[in-house]
């Protein structure tokens, strides 16, 4: 069975700061992973993936995640947060059992920027 | 958002009686997802269709019922045999079922029983 974990609920960053918003998952062989953002009241918004290749993945708003297979993490990062940045950001992952297109999505990091 | 429209956006529902949700793409995919979404539990996948005329069960179909007759539409039935059904309701598509493929999403409905 393939699993996601964001261990931390809420994040708290000061505008123009860094921000970092964790992700660990277990999978069946090579993992596919994805960040998805939701505002209040919408669906998902997708951000970025990992398939192969370069572990340092970019994708939109400024947002860049960093593939760790030793860890097994898939951690979400921007160099500079704004408050706009403000959301609800769910990591999934996706293997290859089973049949379809499933994901798994983690639990949700509350993302809260501060002026 | 684009590209997949849920309706209503809000619904509510009185105990014992059936609903259903509307969800309708126009990105040509051939993918199709339901997803449920409470606090603090993330998205649990309900039902999902690979092809037109085929959908299997997801994590929790229990009290639930799908069709997929048409590319485009993906309706979701909530039954009476669903014990909790007030949550929200999210879905997707993506344009085939390989492992590559991001799925989208459609704006959601917040259902209610009253």
């Amino acid at each position: 069975a393939q699993s996601v974990a964001q261990p931390e609920d809420q994040v708290n960053v000061a505008e123009g700061n860094p921000l970092t918003v964790k992700c660990t998952y277990s999978v069946s062989g090579n993992p596919y992973l994805f960040w998805y953002v939701q505002y209040p009241n919408r669906g998902l918004q997708f951000l970025l993936k990992y398939i192969t290749g370069d572990n340092l993945v970019k994708g939109s708003y400024g947002f860049e995640a960093e593939f760790n297979k030793s860890q097994t993490s898939f951690h979400l990062k921007k160099p500079s947060a704004l408050v706009s940045d403000s959301a609800l950001y769910f990591c999934a992952v996706r293997g290859l059992t089973g049949g379809g297109n499933k994901l798994t999505f983690g639990t949700g990091t509350q993302l809260k920027v501060e002026l | 958002d684009g590209g997949i429209t849920q309706s209503p956006k809000y619904l509510f529902r009185k105990e014992g009686q059936n609903v259903t949700l509307s969800c309708e793409q126009n990105l040509n995919h051939d993918a199709m997802y339901w997803y449920r979404q409470d606090p603090g539990q993330g998205l649990r996948l309900i039902y999902y269709s690979q092809i037109v005329n085929d959908f299997q069960k997801g994590d929790i179909a229990e009290g639930y019922s799908v069709s997929r007759e048409k590319k485009e539409s993906f309706p979701l039935t909530v039954t009476s045999a669903q014990k909790n059904p007030t949550a929200f309701y999210l879905c997707a598509s993506s344009i085939s079922t390989g492992n590559l493929n991001e799925q989208f999403f459609g704006p959601g409905t917040r259902l209610t029983v009253l």
